[in-house]
């Protein structure tokens, strides 16, 4: 167990839909990111969130959106859902804003959209 | 031609061998690096963590940088198929422009007892 907890860990929806994804970053941790994971893409940068303040943003798209709340847990909204946002979304967390010592990634939650 | 470059395999070698897995880069703002082991269906694991260039040892794991030909590679000695992954890449820097790790797109292991 990382200490990254991210719920649901697998989600079936339909196209249109709009979802909810949640992580909980480790004790002490400030900072959270989100990544997307494609069988063709890889690991994309989504956005980061540091102490309820939005950080960075990557390759996110409009109809994404996300927040990190006083008790530092994260959500990420995903809405207008599309066949090619099929993948695997990933929380990780940091104990600072910067990436520079890595972090911890939850398991993931892996989003099937039919 | 994206930023960090990494064979995606797999590469399958029998117990025992030495695995040499590598990632080569473009930007040369890149000071930290990073390794992660991702088993099917987990999040990545970090594993080995340098800073510049120069050789870190962990056990069984060697991490190797060398900036000037902006290449990284990671070594596993005695290979087991507990090893079987999707190993990852990740670096980063303060001058990067970026503010989250950029990552490779994995190679996958397989260890073949």
């Amino acid at each position: 167990d990382s200490g990254v907890t991210q719920t649901p860990k697998h989600l079936i929806t339909a196209t249109g839909q709009r979802v909810t994804l949640r992580c909980s970053p480790r004790s002490g941790d400030l900072s959270v990111y989100w990544y997307q994971q494609s069988l063709d893409q890889g690991l994309q940068f989504l956005i980061q969130y540091y102490n309820g303040e939005e950080r960075a943003k990557g390759n996110i798209l409009e109809r994404f959106s996300a927040q990190q709340f006083p008790d530092l847990h994260s959500e990420l909204n995903l809405s207008s859902l599309e066949l090619g946002d099929s993948a695997l979304y990933f929380c990780a967390s940091s104990v600072t804003g910067e990436p520079n010592y890595g972090y911890t990634f939850g398991s993931g939650t892996r989003l099937t959209v039919v | 031609q994206k930023e960090v470059e990494q064979d995606p395999g797999p590469l399958s070698v029998p117990e025992g061998a030495i695995v040499s897995l590598n990632c080569t880069y473009s930007n040369s703002a890149f000071q930290y690096f990073m390794w992660y082991r991702q088993y099917s269906r987990k999040g990545p694991e970090l594993l080995m963590y340098t800073y510049s260039s120069g050789n870190k040892e962990d056990g069984r794991f060697t991490a190797q940088v060398d900036k000037s030909s902006k290449y990284i590679s990671l070594f596993i000695r005695d290979s087991q198929p507990s090893d079987s992954a999707t190993y990852l890449c990740a670096m980063s820097g303060e001058d990067t422009g970026r503010r989250a790790l950029t990552f490779g797109s994995g190679t996958r292991l397989q260890v073949q007892p």
